[in-house]
């Protein structure tokens, strides 16, 4: 069936550099992607969506590239931050209301 | 003030137990979804259900049920308990197609 995936399971960084997080995507009528960040014991939690009609989109010190050719995507996160270290999940909606998660990417940030 | 908030937050029970987790949201959004979230850290959609219409992931048992008695609250009932039913499961909720919101997570631990 259609996966998501991510290329690296895990992703070390120093405190206060810029991290980027790759997700890969197969399913080609996905049209909404998501980023979920996920703490130690909580639930996910939404970081920034973008729709296929877009290639970029930016918030508070996060950026998605969406790039479609290749059906990639990417979260960029701005100087990072020791509260920065979770799992983040991408996630595509080829059908209205059947979020697909990927295996998400364990982030860790050294001081 | 919890958006969506489900109980209890840790459920251990003996195998071939009934039991059931209960899910409210207070956004006023008109679709709720159940997501199981194993030991891997893989979210995987079990059921999404608005007024109008429930989806249901074919792989998940028929043990597995969720019961709807009004917009605000999707409940999660599992017949018969099984050791690989252990896992974490999440609640969410949206408006529609827009962005997902989860609850903080049930831990299910089947013994």
């Amino acid at each position: 069936g259609e996966s998501v995936g991510l290329h690296l399971p895990t992703l070390s960084v120093q405190e206060g550099d810029n991290s980027i997080i790759n997700c890969a995507y197969s399913n080609s009528a996905s049209d909404y992607f998501i980023w979920y960040k996920q703490e130690s014991g909580k639930g996910p939690q939404f970081i920034i969506d973008i729709r296929s009609n877009m290639d970029k989109r930016q918030g508070q010190r996060v950026t998605v590239l969406l790039n479609k050719t290749v059906k990639h995507l990417s979260l960029q996160i701005a100087a990072t931050q020791p509260g920065d270290s979770a799992v983040y999940f991408c996630a595509e909606t080829p059908i209205p209301r059947q979020l697909t998660f990927g295996s998400g990417t364990q982030l860790t940030v050294l001081p | 003030d919890t958006a969506v908030s489900q109980t209890p937050k840790y459920l251990v029970t003996q195998m071939g137990n009934d039991k059931s987790i209960k899910c409210e949201q207070n956004l006023g959004h008109d679709t709720m979804y159940w997501y199981k979230q194993d030991s891997k850290k893989f979210l995987k959609i079990m059921f999404s259900y608005n007024n109008k219409e429930l989806i249901i992931n074919e792989t998940v048992p028929n043990r597995f049920s969720p019961k709807s008695p009004d917009k605000a609250h999707l409940n999660l009932h599992i017949n018969s308990l099984e050791l690989g039913d252990s896992a974490v499961y999440f609640c969410a909720s949206s408006q529609s197609t827009g962005v997902i919101l989860f609850g903080s997570g049930t831990r299910l631990t089947v013994v």
